[in-house]
């Protein structure tokens, strides 16, 4: 597609409830990101894919944070009993490459609010 | 710990006037900086980039500015745009591993 897209826009979920979040990266883009941001905090990593590689999975806050990348296009970050320090904007990226020169480009994210 | 800080949560500026946006790191391995600039309800998106064996890089009314020793750098705005009010974000990385953003800086420009 044109840009990355997520879905959903916008979720509320009740504590202990698990969610999914969906990402459509920039076809042809090898690398995938996902980060959130919290209230009034920057950019935080949670889960990097590259290729066929294994992710880079150091930035999961906890166990109860997982990813994967199907076929080498979308991404799924699900977040098993969610409790209401999840609540954030999840980010999505994808970039070709490093995405160093160029950036990586990034979705309008997924809204969480955990009540 | 912080490894990317924009100690300026917030900064005005007049229509027309320059922009001075700050960002310090901690890590000396950085090699890739990069700002991106965030709307309301938005994902970033990418500005500009500098690799750190450059001291600068200018693309149109934008340049950044790379001080290695001082493992600071700087994003210059000239002339402001009310178009340019949004956040401003430094990311930075070591070795092609994802990027690390700092908490950002609210440009206000007023008309």
């Amino acid at each position: 597609g044109a840009g990355v897209s997520q879905s959903p826009s916008n979720k509320v979920t009740e504590k202990g409830k698990d969610v999914e979040l969906r990402c459509d990266p920039i076809s042809g883009h090898t690398a995938l990101y996902w980060y959130r941001q919290s209230l009034g905090q920057g950019l935080e990593f949670l889960i990097y894919f590259q290729g066929n590689s294994a992710p880079d999975k150091s930035g999961l806050p906890s166990d109860r944070f997982s990813a994967e990348r199907t076929g080498g296009s979308v991404s799924t970050l699900t977040i098993q009993r969610t409790q209401q320090e999840d609540s954030a904007v999840y980010l999505c990226a994808s970039s070709a490459g490093t995405g160093l020169e160029g950036g990586y480009t990034f979705g309008s994210g997924t809204r969480l609010t955990v009540v | 710990d912080q490894q990317v800080k924009q100690n300026s949560p917030s900064l005005s500026v007049q229509e027309g006037r320059i922009s001075i946006l700050n960002c310090d790191y901690t890590n000396s391995m950085f090699d890739y900086f990069l700002w991106y600039k965030k709307y309301p309800a938005e994902g970033p998106t990418f500005l500009i980039s500098i690799s750190s064996i450059k001291d600068k890089n200018e693309d149109g009314r934008f340049t950044v500015f790379l001080n290695k020793s001082a493992k600071h750098l700087s994003l210059h705005i000239v002339p402001s745009q009310p178009g340019d009010s949004a956040v401003y974000f430094c990311a930075a990385s070591e070795g092609n591993t994802p990027l690390v953003f700092g908490k950002g800086t609210r440009l206000s420009v007023i008309a």
